[in-house]
């Protein structure tokens, strides 16, 4: 059963760099129908998608991020990470990794987020 | 971006009881809509992908409908462990973009 799990530090200074990798057990991370995605969670509000990952290294971005993300894979550790620079209070929120699956329907093909890592608070405080 | 909107907010109902959340989407998205289940503190679960396909394992009491800009997401007789908050997704461009969530509480 695949599972994701988040890691890094919880707790970050006002302009430093937010930097939290996804392990990947159960699976491979070479997975050629799968992409690898982080999204967040401010408290008490809802789902923000930051960006996605192929094993291949190419990278898809929301353009609300893009200038302080990155996203990096390691397939040797079955690992991608996440860094978002210049951080302010207002990217406190619990992170999550997940995977962005497709199914195929004849011509069309459907995305989906499915499983998800449990999630790890990322607080943005001096 | 396409932005997606729920309702009702927020709803309380009883078990047993039928619910239907509605999510609309700013522009046409086809079938590309997804649901998810969220429990307070927990990661939010794939229910429904691709509109209407039910994900293995959720219980066949979910159900998902719709196309174009409305969709809705039913769930026929709640049971316990449905009082959640649930979210639509649109899958059909970048970014990828979410509702603003729907809680369901017990009545």
């Amino acid at each position: 059963q695949l599972q994701l799990q988040e890691s890094g530090p919880g707790l970050v200074k006002p302009s430093e760099t937010l930097s939290l990798t996804c392990t990947v057990s159960g699976g491979s991370i070479s997975s050629s129908n799968y992409y690898w995605g982080w999204i967040r969670q401010p408290p008490g509000m809802g789902l923000e998608w930051i960006g996605s990952i192929y094993y291949s290294g190419s990278t898809y971005y929301n353009p609300s991020l893009k200038s302080r993300v990155t996203i990096s894979v390691d397939t040797s550790k079955n690992q991608f990470s996440l860094k978002l620079i210049s951080v302010t209070a207002a990217d406190t929120a619990v992170y999550y990794c997940a995977r962005r699956g497709s199914t195929i329907f004849g011509v069309v093909v459907r995305y989906w987020f499915d499983p998800w890592g449990q999630g790890t608070l990322v607080t943005v405080s001096s | 971006d396409i932005q997606m909107t729920q309702s009702p907010s927020s709803l309380s109902a009883s078990v047993g009881d039928r619910v239907t959340i509605t999510c609309r989407a700013s522009q046409s998205i086809s079938g590309y809509l997804n649901w998810y289940q969220q429990k307070p503190g927990k990661a939010p679960k794939l229910l429904i992908y691709a509109a209407s396909s039910l994900q293995s394992g959720v219980p066949s009491r979910f159900s998902g409908g719709g196309s174009g800009t409305d969709f809705t997401l039913t769930i026929s007789s709640l049971q316990p462990e449905d009082f959640a908050t649930y979210y639509c997704q649109q899958s059909y461009s970048t970014p990828w973009t979410f509702g603003q969530g729907t809680k369901v509480e017990i009545k």
